[in-house]
């Protein structure tokens, strides 16, 4: 079945640290990627997304993902977090087909240790 | 440009009660969808309409929720009867014509059924 994983419910990072957030895909084809984040009474707002081409996409507020076909992966990277990154991230896919609708995975936590 | 307008922000009702939901998309957003997000997952889609035609509602539970979108413009979303675990935050997206995927969130509307 098709699905996407984000292994991590929770992440805490200090401030002014690295942050990787995992993704993990299961599709026949390589699908549309996305990352959204989600702060608290917020809608979701987009940080990237890849179609194509170059495997290191760049997106808003410093975050970068990298798209591994051999691993199924597209992880978010940001290299020094700051507490305003305290919110909740979301990996989605288009699977492809008539519709345009988006497959969402569970979210991924992310605290900010001062 | 104003987002995407979702009312009310809250809502409780007791099960077995009915309850609907209002959206007005970007001007111009021919593409508005509906998602479903209970707490601790992703969203999940419920409906996508292009213009005012339905062209996905495989995961709308048709034997209570409905959705309309008249004139091509605003949608309501409707539950009727509720159940327990309808308690959701219930979330609307626009996007213009096209596959670019450039979804635009409203912040939602947050269910609480009891």
């Amino acid at each position: 079945a098709q699905s996407v994983t984000q292994p991590d419910i929770h992440i805490t990072v200090s401030e002014g640290a690295s942050l990787e957030l995992r993704c993990n895909y299961s599709y026949g084809a390589t699908p549309y990627l996305f990352w959204y984040v989600q702060s608290p009474g917020q809608g979701l707002q987009l940080l990237l997304k890849y179609f194509s081409g170059d495997t290191l996409v760049q997106g808003i507020k410093g975050f970068e993902a990298e798209f591994k076909r051999s691993q199924s992966s597209f992880n978010l990277r940001k290299p020094s977090v700051h507490w305003s990154d305290a919110a909740e991230y979301f990996c989605a896919v288009f699977p492809g087909g008539g519709a345009d609708g988006l497959t969402f995975g569970k979210g991924t936590h992310l605290i900010i240790q001062p | 440009e104003a987002g995407v307008a979702q009312s009310p922000r809250y809502k409780i009702i007791e099960k077995r009660q009915s309850v609907a939901f209002w959206c007005n998309p970007i001007s111009g957003h021919a593409t508005l969808y509906w998602y479903q997000q209970i707490l601790g997952q992703g969203p999940k889609l419920l409906i996508q309409f292009q213009n005012n035609g339905v062209v996905d509602d495989s995961q709308l539970p048709k034997d209570r929720f409905s959705a309309e979108r008249l004139k091509g413009v605003d949608s309501t979303l409707k539950i009727q009867p509720a159940k327990l675990e309808d308690s959701a935050v219930y979330l609307c997206a626009s996007s213009p014509q096209g596959r670019d995927f450039g979804y635009t969130f409203g912040s939602g509307t947050r269910l609480t059924v009891v």
